[in-house]
């Protein structure tokens, strides 16, 4: 069965950091890209950064370049996303996201249930 | 970017009916090269992350309801829902894939 798990988000401060983690089980994650989407609270879905099975292309939304950086360890099947300069636009759940089996960028099959951040004083 | 917008806002139904809901995308998202309209339909209920329910415009997800059926082509999509059961109240989003940065409708409630 495959599973995503996110961890890592809480309250942090304008202008602070944090780094998110996606464990991945029950499937052979450097097969996959990866995805994060997120939700701000009662709001619709963003695609915030995607990531390939290797790492070689790397895409982010223009609200998150500069400030995120996407990353991956295969070897430890997990998935990361590293926030700094936050602001409170950036409030939301975040989701990591598995690829679809056929390979198609940008189409996500499976999600995790999503770790909340927020951006407050 | 490609802007999607979905109507209705939002909908309600009985239980049994039919459900149709629409999406349009600000330019065509059928790839000539393999003619195939990379659009998605999403369902995401309460506290739970999206599901994905057609891809291809067509093409149903396996495990999903026979009941849902997704149809259109170019810049004009509909997700529809045969006969609505209670476990279809939710959101339903349309995304598109064809080009970066994917973009996703504003989503349509659906209640009964």
């Amino acid at each position: 069965e495959v599973q995503l798990v996110e961890s890592g988000g809480g309250l942090v401060q304008p202008g602070g950091s944090l780094r998110l983690s996606c464990a991945a089980s029950g499937f052979i994650f450097s097969s996959n890209s990866m995805t994060w989407v997120r939700q701000a609270p009662g709001k619709g879905l963003e695609w915030v950064s995607s990531i390939s099975r290797s790492s070689d292309t790397i895409n982010y939304a223009d609200s998150v370049t500069g400030r995120f950086t996407i990353s991956r360890d295969n070897a430890k099947n997990t998935l990361y996303l590293q926030m700094n300069s936050l602001r409170a636009e950036d409030t939301a759940i975040y989701y990591c996201a598995r690829h679809h089996d056929s390979s198609t960028w940008n189409l996500w099959e499976y999600w995790g249930q999503g770790t909340l951040v927020t951006v407050s004083s | 970017d490609i802007v999607m917008t979905q109507s209705p806002d939002s909908l309600a139904v009985s239980l049994g009916e039919r459900a149709t809901i629409n999406c349009k995308s600000s330019q065509s998202v059928l790839y000539s090269s393999n003619n195939k309209n990379y659009l998605a339909w999403y369902q995401q209920k309460p506290g739970q992350p999206p599901k994905l329910l057609i891809y291809w415009a067509s093409t149903r997800e396996s495990g999903v309801p026979d009941r849902f059926s997704g149809s259109g082509s170019g810049t004009d999509f509909t997700l529809t829902i045969s006969s609505l059961q209670a476990e279809d109240v939710a959101l339903y989003y349309c995304h598109q894939y064809y080009n970066t940065p994917p973009t996703f409708g504003p989503g349509t409630k659906l209640e009964i």
